[in-house]
């Protein structure tokens, strides 16, 4: 069975610093992976996939993350931090043939000070 | 076009009772996915559809809980005796078919609240 762990609940930044959310995997096959953002009400929306192609993935509004297998982590990260970067980020994997259902690490909230 | 609708938007229900929560996927995607996002679980896979194919079931927690898809579109998720666990906000989600090349789109879900 394949899991995913999100260090960290809560990460408070500054506007402009840099943004680091943290994502382990765990899996006995090779994963696909997903960063997800949800805004408030909102549902969630794709940021960026790791389908075994380029292990540095670059996603929408700037962010951008590594697979890295050695570490198994695919950690996701953002040069300069914006306040309409505030958002709960959740990171997937799906593994398996066929690949469908997602399984959700538990979300890290992004919190930008001004 | 139009992305993910789901409605009711907010649900409130007493104990016992049963719901039905609606989910219009976007026009011509084959696969429809519900997932469950609540406090205590964080996001869960319910149910998978895929075309004609039988539904992949296995993420439903008890036998309260059933999902139909007609006529390939409209799918609408049934809890049968609610019970204050199932507070939560059911998410549905389509994509074009299977595989993660396929990207899942995601509506704004259905907040259920068991009282």
């Amino acid at each position: 069975a394949q899991s995913v762990t999100q260090l960290g609940s809560h990460v408070s930044v500054s506007e402009g610093a840099l943004v680091l959310l943290r994502c382990n995997y765990s899996s006995s096959v090779p994963p696909y992976l997903f960063w997800y953002v949800q805004y408030p009400n909102q549902g969630l929306q794709l940021l960026l996939k790791y389908t075994s192609a380029a292990t540095l993935v670059k996603g929408i509004n700037g962010f951008e993350a590594e697979f890295k297998k050695s570490e198994t982590s695919f950690h996701l990260t953002k040069p300069s931090a914006h306040m309409s970067d505030a958002a709960e980020y959740f990171c997937a994997v799906s593994v398996g043939k066929g690949r469908r259902a997602l399984t959700f690490g538990s979300g890290t909230r992004l919190q930008v000070q001004p | 076009g139009a992305g993910v609708s789901q409605s009711p938007s907010n649900k409130v229900t007493e104990k016992g009772k049963d719901v039905e929560l609606r989910c219009d996927p976007i026009s011509g995607h084959t696969a429809l996915y519900w997932y469950r996002q609540s406090l205590g679980q964080g996001l869960e896979f319910l149910i998978y559809f895929q075309g004609n194919s039988a539904p992949d079931k296995s993420g439903l927690p008890s036998d309260r809980f059933s999902a139909e898809r007609t006529g390939g579109s409209v799918s609408t998720l049934t809890i049968q005796r609610t019970q204050q666990e199932d507070s939560a906000v059911y998410l549905c989600a389509s994509s074009q078919g299977t595989g993660d090349l396929y990207e899942q789109y995601f509506g704004p879900g259905t907040r259920l609240t068991v009282t």
